[in-house]
């Protein structure tokens, strides 16, 4: 079965510039988050999605960052413009149905790894 | 809001010997906790979940322990071995998973 895919798994840029972050889930799986896991630090929730819809996003700074999943499969995410601070992985995961008390396992990609000069 | 504490300094042990690894929380009970297992470069890799009515769960040579009173998850490893370095997430879920910092575990040989 293959896993998460992610990409790019590495990018470079200058403060104030954009950049893009893809991310495809395991087939099927109606879930999809993205973490950024800072150095050192754990990873740490920005968005989630229930199929298309966003089901949580209170720790997104949405006056830089943007996602979606349009179709309710691939998801994208942006930022524009990126600060400093936002070096960090960005790791997209899935799981099969909402996290909610049920437990379900989730699934991580290998990450993108920004670095933001 | 929730605050997760994981031994920030790396764990050292000789292979053979069991690792322990703690996790605490503060204030409410999440409704179970997860520990996950990251590789340098890697995504994090799920391992074992228990519940808040569950006190041990065991998994091969893996072993987690959930204290609700102490609002404590211990996490053991035994008969360590090399190949089990790498940094292990404890995650509680407080209507959503909320991950510690991790503490990075070195087996000797």
């Amino acid at each position: 079965e293959a896993g998460v895919a992610q990409s790019p798994r590495y990018k470079i840029i200058e403060k104030r510039q954009s950049v893009a972050f893809w991310c495809n889930p395991i087939s099927g799986h109606a879930t999809l988050y993205w973490y950024q896991q800072i150095l050192g630090q754990g990873p740490k929730l920005l968005i989630q999605f229930q199929n298309n819809g966003v089901v949580d996003d209170s720790q997104l700074p949405k006056d830089r960052f943007s996602a979606e999943r349009l179709k309710g499969v691939d998801s994208t995410l942006k930022i524009q413009p990126a600060k400093l601070e936002d070096s960090a992985v960005y790791l997209c995961a899935s799981s099969l149905v909402l996290q909610m008390h049920s437990g379900n396992t989730i699934y991580f990609g290998e990450g993108s790894w920004l670095t933001v000069v | 809001s929730q605050k997760i504490e994981q031994n920030s300094e790396a764990l050292n042990i000789q292979e053979g010997k069991t690792a322990t690894l703690t996790c605490n929380y503060t204030n409410y009970s999440p409704a179970y906790l997860q520990w996950y297992r990251q590789d340098p470069g890697r995504g994090p890799v799920f391992l074992l979940l228990i519940r808040e009515n569950e006190k041990e769960k065991r998994k091969e040579r893996l072993k987690v322990t959930f204290d609700t009173t102490l609002k404590q998850s211990l996490f053991h490893i035994t008969a360590s071995q090399p190949a089990d370095s790498a940094t292990y997430l404890c995650a509680p879920f407080f209507q959503k998973l909320v991950f510690g910092t991790g503490t990075r575990l070195l087996v000797s040989p």
